[in-house]
């Protein structure tokens, strides 16, 4: 079965630092990838998607970019963090676009 | 561009009661999916439904029905018999179908359901 592993879970960082967060999934080959960030109290937002290692797709402009250096595995990084950049993100991986799984999330405090 | 309301900031419902947790939605895309997804406060999201445009039937998954009324734009979530782990937060999404939006979700502001015993 397929399973999917974001770390850290929770993170507290200070303005201006850089951010580094990885996603791995199991038990599948190929899969498409995704970042979805969710404020406080708010739905979900796409970042970034991802159909194969090296490609990667961002939807809203934003100081964040991503990486997919294998092909089951999915970055996230920033070289300074904003306050607004705070909230959980949430990775989430589908297979030729039907239901997409996500995994546990990692929730980030910029202070 | 796609846009999904919930309306129902919070939705409370006694245990053993049937909810429906309200969903429009707004698209010019002739095929597209639907879903719902719950997210307990542990933070994860659960998929838990999906609904297909040119799907005839309403989609039913076990104690999770949908609801849709594509001349409305609507797509509720119909949960029978509540139970106390039913109490979430659950968002409804959709997708567009092909093309270079294939896969990509757009959710809604969510809708917070409390059980009561």
């Amino acid at each position: 079965s397929q399973t999917i592993h974001q770390w850290p879970a929770t993170l507290v960082q200070p303005v201006g630092s850089p951010l580094s967060l990885e996603c791995t999934v199991e038990g599948t080959s190929n899969p498409n990838l995704y970042w979805y960030r969710q404020a406080a109290g708010r739905g979900l937002q796409l970042l970034f998607y991802s159909v194969g290692i090296g490609q990667i797709s961002s939807e809203v402009p934003q100081n964040l970019s991503a990486s997919r250096p294998q092909d089951r595995q999915f970055i996230l990084s920033s070289k300074k963090l904003l306050l607004s950049d705070s909230g959980v993100y949430h990775c989430a991986w589908s297979e030729a676009g039907v239901e997409q799984y996500f995994g546990p999330g990692t929730r980030l405090t910029v202070t | 561009a796609q846009k999904i309301t919930q309306t129902q900031p919070g939705m409370f419902v006694q245990e053993k009661e049937a909810v429906t947790l309200d969903c429009t939605y707004d698209t010019s895309d002739q095929s597209y999916g639907l879903f719902w997804y719950k997210q307990p406060s542990s933070g994860e999201m659960i998929f838990l439904i999906y609904q297909g445009s040119y799907d005839e039937q309403n989609a039913t998954e076990g104690r999770y029905s949908l609801n849709f009324q594509k001349a409305r734009k609507s797509a509720n979530l119909v949960i029978s018999a509540s139970q106390l782990g039913d109490s979430a937060m659950y968002f409804c999404a959709m997708r567009p179908a092909g093309g270079t939006s294939y896969g990509k979700l757009t959710f809604g502001q969510g809708t917070i359901l409390t059980v009561h015993p």
